[in-house]
């Protein structure tokens, strides 16, 4: 694998499922993010962790929960959503969070439908 | 506060024709950095350049050009005898050094037909 990978591709759930979203990146990287890309809208940065640590958390509601247990690895835990929650979420990896080489790299991103 | 406005909503051309689309950016930071991504219909953003508040030379790759002016505030991105690949969603992004943050502009929807 290369690049920032993500599973599912898709995830059809209901307002009380309890779900995670999963992205991994294969570049060595040390920060890593979760964006938020619905119709119409602009993307919308929702945490960033910097060498595993959670370093900004965009006033997501804690119906996300965000998880990077190692560098190469994060995750969304999904719960009691709402129907607005449906979207397209993006991870993304840069080498540095800040200042040179932060230009970040995407993942294919989850679809999300909250039914 | 950081912000970017890309004005053209969506652009058709067609192709072999030139196309520019523009990115207009905010910011009290005096260093930044200015970013175009590609989105295709798969979805996923693909980086195309990164260029410091520092470095205003223009940037020329294959057929796209970026032309960086402080003294507008812009990053325009210009690709020259456009093709049907090239129809996506492009998206002009500002980083300042004082947070994580890429700020995204809406985006322009540029479709290419032949």
């Amino acid at each position: 694998e290369t690049g920032v990978t993500q599973t599912p591709r898709h995830l059809v759930m209901g307002m009380t499922n309890k779900k995670s979203l999963k992205c991994e990146q294969h570049l060595g990287h040390n920060a890593m993010y979760w964006y938020k890309q619905s119709a119409k809208k602009p993307l919308e940065l929702m945490f960033v962790y910097n060498f595993k640590e959670q370093t900004e958390n965009n006033s997501v509601p804690s119906r996300f929960s965000p998880e990077c247990p190692n560098s190469s690895h994060l995750f969304l835990h999904l719960h009691t959503l709402q129907p607005e929650d449906s979207a397209l979420y993006l991870c993304a990896s840069s080498r540095s969070a800040v200042g040179d080489y932060n230009e970040q790299f995407f993942g294919p991103g989850t679809r999300l439908t909250v039914l | 506060a950081q912000k970017v406005t890309q004005a053209q909503t969506e652009i058709s051309v067609v192709e072999k024709e030139d196309v520019t689309l523009d990115c207009v950016y905010e910011t009290r930071d005096t260093t930044y950095y200015l970013f175009w991504y590609k989105q295709p219909p798969s979805g996923e953003l693909v980086f195309l350049i990164r260029r410091n508040s520092f470095d205003e030379q223009n940037e020329i790759s294959g057929r796209y050009s970026w032309n960086f002016q402080k003294s507008t505030s812009s990053f325009n991105f210009t690709i020259t005898a456009s093709q049907v690949v090239d129809s996506a969603v492009y998206f002009c992004a500002l980083s300042a050094n004082s947070g994580y943050a890429l700020n995204f502009g809406k985006g322009t929807s540029l479709l290419v037909t032949p």
